[in-house]
């Protein structure tokens, strides 16, 4: 099955300074790499995804790159502000018709000082 | 639009004892999702269900646990008997079919379970 590996597992930024979370993953067939932001006590919740015929994806601060050829995928939040701190999880999701498995990495807990 | 619900919150069992989770999904999500997240670790499937019929459940401890969802729509988790290392967090989370829809997850709050 797909496994999927994040990088780094702890991250504190600056207030105003930018956040990078990469992660890899092994299957080549996924197409579909979703990013969900935990609050504490609360589940996760989608960010930004990115979808794998496109390399580059943008929402205001945040943004996802992929590279398909190396199988790995990354989430830059610019202007970081302390409401952004909380655990970053990415996601992976093979191409199986019709079927939604998705497989997840350890997580990135970010803290922004302010 | 309501999101996932789930219940209880917060459970502390003794080891060997029981305990269910129950889950209500989005309106006409037609996918849904358990899945165990473990103190600093990412969330792990447990069983997924599509309408009533289950499409993956190979990641379920079966002599423990078990899942269903009558009528496609609520959806109980049960763990009999517990042990330590159950301790955890289970979230459901639903989706829509695929095809058009980008298979969005939307995850519940979260059962947060204690095993003493």
């Amino acid at each position: 099955g797909e496994n999927v590996e994040q990088h780094p597992s702890t991250l504190s930024v600056q207030e105003g300074d930018s956040a990078v979370i990469k992660c890899t993953y092994s299957d080549s067939a996924s197409n579909y790499f979703p990013w969900y932001k935990q609050e504490l006590g609360k589940g996760p919740q989608l960010i930004i995804d990115i979808r794998s015929n496109v390399g580059e994806k943008k929402d205001q601060r945040i943004a996802v790159t992929l590279n398909k050829t190396a199988k790995h995928f990354s989430l830059h939040i610019t202007e970081t502000q302390p409401e952004d701190s909380a655990v970053y999880f990415c996601a992976a999701r093979p191409q199986i018709y019709n079927f939604n498995k998705f497989y997840f990495g350890s997580g990135t807990k970010l803290n922004v000082k302010p | 639009e309501a999101g996932v619900a789930q219940s209880p919150r917060y459970k502390i069992i003794e080891k060997r004892q029981s305990v269910a989770f129950w889950c209500n999904p989005i309106s006409g999500h037609a996918t849904l999702y358990w899945y165990q997240q473990i103190l600093g670790q990412g969330p792990k499937l447990l069983i997924q269900f599509q309408n009533n019929g289950v499409v993956d459940d190979s990641q379920l401890p079966k002599d423990r646990f078990s899942a269903e969802r009558l009528k496609g729509v609520d959806s109980t988790l049960k763990i009999q008997p517990a042990k330590l290392e159950d301790s955890a967090v289970y979230l459901c989370a639903s989706s829509r079919l695929q095809g058009r829809s980008t298979g969005e997850l939307f995850f519940g709050e979260g059962s947060r379970l204690t095993v003493l």
